[in-house]
């Protein structure tokens, strides 16, 4: 059984821009988290996919979007990036839905840092 | 809005101490109360959970506590040893399946 891995480890872009970053879920999990974890700071809750469909959205604005694939792996995409995009981006996934005792298993995250 | 506070955001303890992390919560609804530890690089791991009808529970030297009434939980570590130093978070997760955290706790075990 493998972890959740997330792709890349580190990005560098630059104000304006566009970045996809790619989350691989547990085996056999279908539902996904999205956080944004500033320096210093605790992960703050982006959105969560579950089978495909957006299950739940934290205070993010539209520029912020998801996908989730059918094999449950993850994107998360950020268009016209501003300097404080600048964070860890961590997904987390857990089997099912329906229930908030469902464990969620981070992935190390993907270090975005926009200049 | 939903806040979860966390206390103290950084805590220095000798091996062999115990160390105490205390949160408090406004969202009624939360009903589940994980806490993680995040190591260097790495993302946050789940170290004990409690759900809202239980009031403690223990793992080892880990234990957590809950006050419903009162909107506040803590995580005790007893015999602290130098691998237990990273950063802990307490979260609680609600009715939405939104997990909100705290802002951390950075504890240092000395040798």
């Amino acid at each position: 059984e493998t972890g959740v891995t997330q792709s890349p480890t580190h990005l560098i872009k630059t104000r304006g821009q566009q970045v996809t970053l790619r989350c691989s879920s547990q085996s056999g999990h279908n539902t996904v988290s999205w956080y944004q974890q500033a320096l210093g700071q605790g992960p703050q809750f982006i959105f969560q996919y579950y089978r495909e469909e957006e299950n739940g959205r934290g205070n993010f604005p539209p520029r912020f979007s998801g996908l989730q694939f059918p094999n449950y792996s993850s994107e998360l995409n950020v268009n016209a990036l501003e300097l404080d995009d600048s964070a860890l981006y961590l997904c987390a996934s857990s089997l099912d839905v329906g229930a908030s005792y469902n464990e969620q298993f981070f992935g190390p995250g993907t270090r975005l840092t926009v200049l | 809005g939903e806040n979860v506070e966390q206390h103290p955001s950084t805590l220095s303890v000798q091996e062999g101490d115990s160390a105490v992390i205390k949160c408090t919560y406004s969202d009624s609804a939360s009903n589940y109360f994980p806490w993680y530890k995040q190591e260097l690089g790495k993302g946050p791991q789940l170290i004990i959970d409690i759900r809202s009808n239980v009031g403690e529970k223990k793992d080892q030297r880990i234990a957590v506590t809950l006050n419903k009434t009162a909107k506040h939980f803590s995580l005790h570590i007893t015999e602290t040893q130098p691998e237990d130093s990273a950063v802990y978070f307490c979260a609680t997760v609600g009715g939405g399946f939104k997990t909100i955290f705290g802002a951390g706790t950075r504890l240092f075990v000395k040798a």
